[in-house]
């Protein structure tokens, strides 16, 4: 079945304490991306990457790290958690091809992470 | 401003009856419009994917793009309890993948029996 798969989908931490959630795709997809959904300011991306080892910022990246050293895996990682992270996490994968439906973005079920 | 504006509901409607969600935007080079629907605890998944203005349908589902008037609408025909989710419009300037989609905050459409 085709999916992106994150972990953890619930996490409950405390500040400073270094967390890493995970997401993998077996798409085959090139380009994966990490968004944070809060209330009232819908989905925000925090950082992209185009294929292996190549990765950017999105529109909210400060206080995440991302690497991207296989296809299929794009982790997100917090260094020093802090309360304003707070929130529901979405790993999403596309082809990067033209066409219609290349722009398509298959997302992960979500990671919900609070952090005191 | 956002550059995309959605009514965050939630909008509560009787099965079968026609449902109209909207969005309005700004940025003018928006060319590539799309609906993704939420299903509670879920991720968004691709429900209907549209380019410039005009109509598109798809079953029960018919998305309207009016770029004039930078205003996308989704409309579903004989709402279905199975209907009740969040509905998210998103936009970008182009097509294919790894262009960035900026996305509505959602509307939240519950179908009561």
């Amino acid at each position: 079945e085709a999916q992106v798969t994150q972990n953890p989908r619930y996490l409950i931490t405390v500040t400073g304490k270094k967390l890493t959630v995970t997401c993998s795709q077996n798409m085959n997809h090139e380009y994966m991306s990490w968004y944070r959904q809060d209330p009232g300011l819908g989905l925000r991306q925090i950082y992209y990457s185009m294929n292996v080892e190549v990765t950017d910022k999105g529109d909210v990246p400060e206080g995440y790290k991302v690497s991207r050293k296989e296809k299929r895996n794009f982790p997100l990682i917090l260094e020093s958690p802090s309360p304003n992270q707070t929130s529901l996490y979405f790993c999403a994968s596309s082809l990067l091809s033209r066409g219609k439906s290349a722009g398509e973005l298959f997302f992960g079920e979500g990671s919900r992470l609070t952090v005191l | 401003q956002k550059e995309v504006e959605q009514d965050p509901g939630p909008l509560s409607v009787p099965e079968g009856a026609i449902v109209s969600l909207n969005c309005t935007y700004s940025n003018s080079a928006f060319q590539y419009f799309m609906w993704y629907r939420q299903y509670s605890r879920k991720g968004p998944e691709l429900l209907m994917y549209t380019y410039s203005s005009g109509n598109k349908e798809d079953g029960r589902f018919t998305a309207q793009v009016d770029k004039s008037s930078k205003y996308i609408s989704l409309f579903i025909r004989d709402s279905q309890p199975s209907d009740s989710a969040t509905y998210l419009c998103a936009m970008s300037p182009f097509t294919g993948g790894g262009n960035k989609l900026t996305f509505g905050t959602g509307t939240q459409l519950k179908v009561e029996l």
